[in-house]
């Protein structure tokens, strides 16, 4: 199964654009990238994710690298009620998700 | 509002005692599934179902249950709780097989076994 590394920690500026990274080194072709985010102790929220091309929504965009090894989670616009734990997370192709630890986000005013 | 509800939101029990973590959907979905979190961690998979009567194992199946005899309803069954299943369990539920990786997910339940 691929595995996911992510920094354990990362402060940023409210108002500044957050950009969170992921290693996936592993990943194989057909399997996609999910990103979570977990507010305190509430059930995760869906962000984004991707496969090849880059993604933009409302909540974020995710920048995958070429050779799909990495990728970087960015929201734009920084606010207070952005500070949570993002889960980088490679999908299984059995139906599962691999959850690892998550970055803590930490938005500063 | 479309939303993945669970009962209790916190509970404490004893050893051995039967208990059952409900979660219900409003939304149609056909897949759900259960998580458990233990502190620093992610989440682990317990169960997942991705539809009536279909449920499969997680990652950490031992010491649960699970049944889905309709498509909102997918409760978690502890037969003979212990201090190690103390946790926060986590409920979800996705459209279909096909979006499982988007999943809605339930408030929490806050398990103490004594």
């Amino acid at each position: 199964d691929a595995k996911t590394t992510q920094p354990t920690s990362m402060d940023c500026a409210e108002g500044r654009a957050a950009n969170l990274p992921c290693n996936h080194s592993t990943i194989s072709g057909n399997e996609y990238v999910y990103w979570y985010r977990q507010i305190h102790s509430q059930g995760p929220q869906y962000i984004i994710h991707g496969l090849k091309n880059n993604e933009t929504n409302e909540m974020a965009s995710l920048i995958i690298t070429e050779d799909r090894k990495s990728s970087t989670l960015i929201l734009p616009h920084a606010t207070l009620r952005d500070t949570a734990v993002y889960y980088c997370i490679v999908a299984r192709s059995n139906y599962q998700l691999i959850w690892g630890a998550g970055t803590k986000l930490i938005i500063k005013p | 509002e479309a939303q993945v509800t669970q009962n209790p939101r916190y509970l404490i029990t004893v050893t051995g005692k039967k208990l059952t973590v409900t979660c219900s959907q409003n939304m149609n979905h056909e897949y759900m599934s259960w998580y458990r979190q233990d502190p620093g961690l992610g989440l682990r998979q317990i169960y997942y179902s991705m539809n009536v009567e279909v449920t499969d194992k997680g990652d950490v199946p031992e010491g649960y249950k699970v049944s889905r005899k309709e498509k909102r309803n997918f409760p978690l069954i502890l037969e003979s709780p212990s201090p190690n299943q103390t946790s926060l369990y986590f409920c979800a539920s996705s459209l279909s097989v096909s979006s499982y990786n988007e999943q809605f997910f339930g408030p929490g339940t806050r398990l103490t076994v004594l």
